[in-house]
């Protein structure tokens, strides 16, 4: 089965750091892009980074830019977002993507597989 | 980036049509084909409805369409359903290669 399992989100102070992970299983992980996409309580969705399968592009929102940083690691199947400054408007369930590719192209923006999402809230 | 605009909530009957509109610039919806858009019912993560403008994933009913005219992209779901209630969502491609997502759609099935 296709999936994506997020973890490592939690209560965490202003100014304070966290670590996500998404582990994935069912597809080879290493010939898609990844993307973190983020949602505050009640609100929308929020792009907030991507990492390419050949992992020479990096892309991030402007919101968490300089803050965050998205790393992977094809060897064990996983995705992870380093955030560090944490503020109060960085509080959402973060939702780990895969965007949709064939043998020969990806297809921008396409995210067809998405985990769980694992909740971030950051108060004092 | 600002997200793009869409209605805040739409409704209809069973078996009408509805239309969803997204709204960006040139610099997104209408610079790329590479819209998508996303259903989402409460609790639940996101699923990929439309992609590159038009393009149905595997499994999702053929009642969902999409097109795009300029700035603008629709979704249009036809013979609306009551498990079409739900939130939706579009998403563009960005000139800064990156991706922003609409404000959302709270569509109701009265």
């Amino acid at each position: 089965e296709v999936q994506l399992v997020e973890s490592g989100g939690g209560l965490v102070k202003p100014g304070g750091s966290l670590r996500l992970s998404c582990a994935a299983s069912g597809f080879t992980f290493s010939r898609y892009n990844m993307n973190w996409v983020r949602q505050a309580p009640g609100k929308g969705l929020e792009w907030v980074s991507s990492f390419s399968s050949s992992s020479s592009h990096l892309d991030y929102a402007d919101s968490v830019k300089g803050r965050f940083t998205i790393s992977r690691d094809n060897a064990k199947n996983s995705l992870y977002l380093q955030m560090n400054s944490l503020r109060a408007e960085d509080t959402a369930v973060y939702y780990c993507a895969r965007e949709d590719c064939s043998s020969t192209s990806c297809y921008p923006g396409a995210f067809d597989i998405w985990g769980q999402g694992t909740m971030v809230t950051v108060s004092s | 980036q600002s997200a793009l605009t869409q209605p805040a909530s739409v409704s209809g009957s069973p078996g009408q049509s509805i239309t969803i509109s997204c709204t960006g610039t040139s610099s997104d919806v209408g610079g790329y084909n590479y819209v998508s858009w996303y259903q989402q019912h409460p609790g639940k993560a996101p699923k990929l409805m439309i992609y590159d403008v038009s393009n149905r994933p595997s499994g999702v009913s053929n009642r969902f369409s999409g097109t795009k005219s300029g700035n603008t992209a629709s979704l249009i779901i036809s013979g609306l359903q009551a498990e079409d209630e739900a939130d939706y969502y579009c998403n563009s491609y960005t000139s800064s290669s990156t991706y922003v997502f609409g404000t959302g759609t709270k569509v109701t099935v009265l």
